[in-house]
This record gives structure tokens, sequence and C-alpha cells, in this order.
């Protein structure tokens, strides 16, 4: 069955660093999204991308926070300047449109900045 | 803005059905879905179901909406220790944003 990919699995870096974390969506999808969830708290929504555009993004997704689809099957979340209360699982997710609404997750990428 | 709330644990022991509950805010939630998460691992997409039925069954799992009183739940049937697990309601919009709010999550724990 396809599947969201997502690397790394773990990431740790230091404060005021710069982070990328990886995804490659399902191959036939058209709507790409990265949610976080911090330890022991709900996921939340980041941000949506469609058509090579950011269709939406929450009052998390601050000016450090970038996302490119650089190629036909890479989506990127660029963190820059990382702060400490950015660490977080971080996960991808896409979504093939249309009338079909299901979301599909990658198993994440835990980031940690220490 | 929209909320969705969940009971934080269920504990059932193997066989016995489990019902997880959840309670949201939006009135245009369209589209409403439990995941599930196992440990060190994503969001598994269980089911989900649109505002415009009341009830979806696919084998052990039922979910009921009440969508008068903006309320979700899971029924798993013959519950199993592979389902202990935390569980996830979520709901979006049909505004094409397509982005969900997720619940706290259930932790379902199944003891033998």
């Amino acid at each position: 069955e396809p599947e969201v990919t997502q690397t790394p699995s773990h990431q740790v870096t230091q404060m005021g660093q710069e982070v990328i974390l990886r995804c490659v969506p399902i191959s036939n999808h058209l709507y790409f999204y990265w949610y976080r969830q911090i330890l022991g708290q709900k996921v939340e929504f980041l941000v949506s991308f469609y058509n090579n555009e950011i269709s939406e993004k929450s009052e998390i997704f601050d000016d450090r926070f970038s996302v490119e689809r650089p190629d036909g099957s890479n989506f990127t979340l660029k963190i820059r300047s990382t702060k400490l209360e950015d660490s977080a699982m971080y996960f991808c997710a896409s979504c093939i449109g249309g009338a079909n609404e299901k979301l599909f997750f990658g198993s994440g990428t835990q980031l940690s900045v220490l | 803005g929209e909320d969705v709330e969940q009971s934080l644990f269920l504990s059932v022991r193997e066989g016995d059905s489990s019902v997880i509950n959840c309670t949201y805010t939006d009135s245009s939630s369209t589209y409403l879905y439990w995941y599930k998460q196992e440990p060190g691992a994503g969001l598994q997409l269980l089911t989900y179901i649109f505002s415009n039925m009341d009830m979806k069954q696919d084998q052990r799992l039922t979910v009921l909406l009440n969508k008068k009183d903006k309320h979700l739940s899971l029924r798993i049937a013959d519950t199993q220790t592979g389902d202990s697990a935390i569980y996830f309601c979520a709901e979006s919009r049909d505004t094409g944003r397509r982005a969900l709010t997720f619940g706290s999550g259930t932790r379902l724990q199944v003891q033998p």
C-alpha cells in the first residue's frame, strides 16, 4: 500500500540552527500538509500546500517556517533559527483531494532542539 | 475557533467492547475522523464519516454521529490487546482547506 515517508525519523539540533524535514507524499496526491505534536499535547495543523503554493497556515507557522516542493516528489519543511519550543514530532500528510477527504500521515520526524 | 474534546483514558478487558467518545464545537464540521497512534508511530486513519450520516460500520469498528449534540463515538467490538493505542478524533470543514482539528487523544489500554 502506498505510504507517506518522512526522513529523518529523529533530528537533533542546536537552538538557533536551521533544520529541514523531508517528506515524500503519496505519488498521485495533490494536497500536502505539515502537522506537529508537542509531547503530550494535541496534534496541531501548521500548513497546507496545493498547486505549488501555501493554501492555509496556522499561527504557529511564523516567518521562521517555510515549505517547498523542490521537485515532483519531495515536500520539505524548513525551520530557521530554531527555538526550544519547536521541539515536537512533525508529521507530513497528503491527500488526493477532490471528493476524497482522507488524509494519510507519515510516521513523523521527532525534532529535538537543545 | 474549532475545538475537539475527548476523555484522556479508557481501560477495558480483552474481548469487551470499547467506546471512545468525542465532542466538537464547529457546526460546519463536514468530515469526522478517527485516527490510531501506536507508540512511536504515525497517525493511522481508521475510519471516517460524513456529517450527513449517523452511523458507519467497518468490521469491528462502529462510528456513531449525533450531529445535533456534536457527539461522535467509536465503538471497537471484541477489543484485542493489539488495539491498545491512542485514538484521535478529528474534524474538518468543507472549505477546501482540508486541515484537520484534532482532539487530545484517548489512550485505550486493553487488559488481558
